[in-house]
């Protein structure tokens, strides 16, 4: 089946750090999602991206849909304590919706 | 606006159990999916289906059965639980192939 690999597992930072996450498959994707989780929350759309080279952007986040199709990445500037969560890729094929294995995000103030 | 509801929220079972996971969606959407979180698994496709009356298997469909009987319900069923079915259980719906909207999630433990 489709596997996609999201790095690094975890993240350990300084308040006002940038951070830089990333997804890659075997796979070739037609959608690129990203998400974030809050504690005893399901996962909440940031941003989606819907054509390869794309860059989108929303507030401090970006993402990138790579020309490959099998790669996005996401940064987030500027940290703060509220982006505290985890963080998933996801990519749409054929007919399912696959998620990375999450990017836990930790900010010590 | 409602987005997607799972019922219940928590629930404990044992071994041979069987229950049934409600997920129920207000937005017409066409796409539903079920999906178990465990930690460091990320979340990990059971079943989904494109439409009223039709599902199909995700990357973990083993011991779980599903129907899509009215487009706004997608039901997840247990027929015997198992322990390796403790988790976190999310449904999602989406109108096209993107962009998915999730429930607040279903906690199962069984015992």
């Amino acid at each position: 089946g489709q596997q996609l690999n999201q790095s690094p597992q975890s993240m350990f930072i300084q308040e006002g750090e940038d951070v830089s996450m990333n997804c890659t498959s075997s796979s070739i994707f037609n959608t690129w999602l990203w998400y974030k989780q809050d504690p005893g929350e399901g996962p909440v759309l940031l941003i989606a991206l819907y054509k390869a080279g794309e860059l989108t952007s929303n507030g401090r986040l970006t993402a990138q849909f790579g020309i490959t199709r099998k790669d996005s990445f996401l940064n987030i500037s500027a940290s703060i304590p509220s982006d505290v969560g985890i963080y998933f890729c996801a990519g749409q094929g054929a007919q399912k919706l696959v998620f990375g294995q999450g990017t836990r995000l930790t900010i010590n103030p | 606006n409602a987005g997607v509801t799972q019922t219940p929220k928590f629930r404990v079972l044992k071994t041979g159990q069987s229950m049934t996971l409600l997920c129920a969606q207000d937005m017409n959407h066409e796409y539903m999916y079920w999906y178990r979180q465990d930690p460091g698994m990320g979340l990990r496709l059971i079943h989904y289906s494109v439409g009223e009356g039709t599902t199909a298997k995700g990357e973990v469909p083993d011991g779980y059965n599903v129907s899509r009987l009215k487009k706004q319900n997608f039901l997840l069923g247990l027929e015997s639980a198992a322990p390796s079915q403790t988790s976190v259980y999310f449904c999602a719906s989406s109108y096209s192939k993107a962009e998915a909207f999730f429930g607040q999630g279903t906690r199962l433990t069984v015992v």
